[in-house]
């Protein structure tokens, strides 16, 4: 089965860091262009990053560039997310999604920013 | 403020067909295909139609999607008390390099 399992959220104060993983499973993730989508509380879908399947090109949303590093491990057949920089208008519930159609999508893991 | 415009709301009663709306620009539904999401409360987006009009196995051909010039549209026949969730279309924008949303539809069925 096709799955993709989000976890590394959590609470972190303002300016504090964290770092997400999405591991794949029944399907060989490096074959695939990955993304991150969030979703604020009570809010609509927010694309967050892209990462090609050679790991190139790479992507971001304004409101997060410089701030967030996309990356994959093959060997781990896993995709990361490591956020810098925090703010409360990153509080959201952040997904994977698989490819250029989003055909795939995780849980989510929720990232709560607040002192 | 979403790059794609969705109306906020549809409605209809079981057996009708809705339509929802999405409307883009050149950089976006202009130049790139459309895909629909459905996320049913409490639970993650799923695809449900691709490049436009294609829909992923199991998805019943209740559901149609058109895309002409900057905007698409969702159609949904023979609506079922399950189809009430939250819909969003979404493209590539070659401008942002980036997936752009709509901020959803909310479909109630009355």
């Amino acid at each position: 089965e096709v799955q993709l399992v989000e976890s590394g959220g959590g609470l972190v104060q303002p300016g504090g860091s964290l770092r997400l993983s999405c591991a794949a499973s029944g399907f060989t993730l490096s074959t695939y262009s990955m993304n991150w989508v969030r979703q604020a509380p009570g809010k609509g879908l927010e694309w967050v990053s892209y990462i090609g399947s050679s790991s190139s090109p790479i992507y971001y949303a304004d409101s997060v560039k410089g701030r967030f590093t996309i990356s994959r491990d093959s060997a781990k057949n896993s995709l990361y997310l490591q956020m810098h920089s925090l703010r409360a208008e990153d509080t959201a519930l952040y997904y994977c999604a698989r490819g250029a159609e989003l055909d795939c999508w995780g849980q989510g893991t929720l990232v709560t920013v607040s002192s | 403020q979403s790059v794609l415009t969705q109306p906020p709301s549809a409605s209809g009663t079981p057996g009708q067909r809705v339509t929802m709306s999405c409307s883009g620009s050149s950089s976006n539904i202009g130049t790139n295909t459309v895909d629909w999401y459905q996320q049913l409360p409490g639970t993650a987006p799923k695809l449900l139609i691709y490049i436009d009009n294609q829909r992923p196995s199991g998805v019943p051909d209740r559901f149609f999607g058109a895309r002409s010039g900057t905007s698409a549209s969702l159609a949904i026949s023979g609506l079922q008390s399950e189809d009430e969730a939250d819909y969003y279309c979404a493209a590539w924008d070659v401008s942002l390099n980036g997936w752009v949303f709509g901020g959803g539809t909310k479909l109630t069925v009355l």
